[in-house]
């Protein structure tokens, strides 16, 4: 089946600091990527949609110098979250969507946690 | 008007019933819809994908497809307190994105 690695799958970071999240699609090819953040007890959010060579698309917002989206191949994505916040400690999840069948497959996401 | 509604529960079922879950949706151009179900403090995971009206049947799960109507549903028969989770739909539009629903939190009884 379709396996979506997440990387790391937790991280305790101080304010100020950056973390870069990385998103692989291990089995299959994924011109398209996504990014969601969930806060507990909350439904999905998408931050951004990342598409392999091109800039990423982010949503109403979601401050694209502070997710630095890159999508260098059809098998890696990652987001960078710049100085970050106690604000922006939530659970990021990644999604990467088949080529061929178009469905999206999920990553078993990141707990961040600022102090 | 949500673009994709479900009823947010909890929906509680007894051990080894069937749990119906329904979501209705309000473009009638989409062509594929999807089930997942996402434990608590876990992403979510797929479980059926729908493309045509009627029937499609993955072991316990059966999802239903009603394009003239609308709805989309899916069927768990012998529920397991395992299946307790929080099942989300979602459609597909016209570029591949998916609009989701907000999610039904379903609880199985022993």
């Amino acid at each position: 089946g379709a396996v979506v690695s997440q990387h790391p799958s937790r991280v305790i970071c101080k304010s100020g600091t950056s973390v870069k999240i990385e998103c692989r699609s291990l089995d299959f090819q994924a011109t398209t990527m996504f990014w969601y953040r969930q806060f507990p007890k909350q439904s999905l959010m998408l931050m951004a949609t990342s598409n392999e060579g091109s800039k990423a698309t982010y949503e109403q917002g979601v401050e694209k110098d502070k997710f630095l989206i890159n999508h260098a191949s059809l098998t890696l994505s990652t987001l960078t979250v710049t100085s970050a916040h106690p604000e922006d400690s939530s659970f990021y999840i990644c999604s990467a969507r088949d080529t061929v069948s178009y469905t999206q497959y999920f990553g078993p996401g990141t707990r961040l946690t600022v102090l | 008007q949500k673009e994709v509604e479900q009823n947010s529960g909890p929906l509680s079922v007894p051990e080894g019933a069937i749990a119906s879950l329904n979501c209705t949706y309000s473009d009638r151009v989409s062509q594929s819809f999807f089930w997942y179900r996402q434990y608590s403090g876990k992403s979510p995971e797929l479980i059926m994908s729908i493309y045509s009206n009627g029937d499609k049947e993955d072991g316990r799960f059966t999802a239903q497809l009603n394009k003239a109507s609308q709805y989309v549903s899916l069927l768990i028969r012998d529920s397991q307190p395992s299946d307790s989770a929080t099942y989300l739909c979602a459609r597909g539009d016209s570029n591949y994105q998916l609009i989701w629903g907000a999610g039904t939190k379903l609880i199985i009884k022993p």
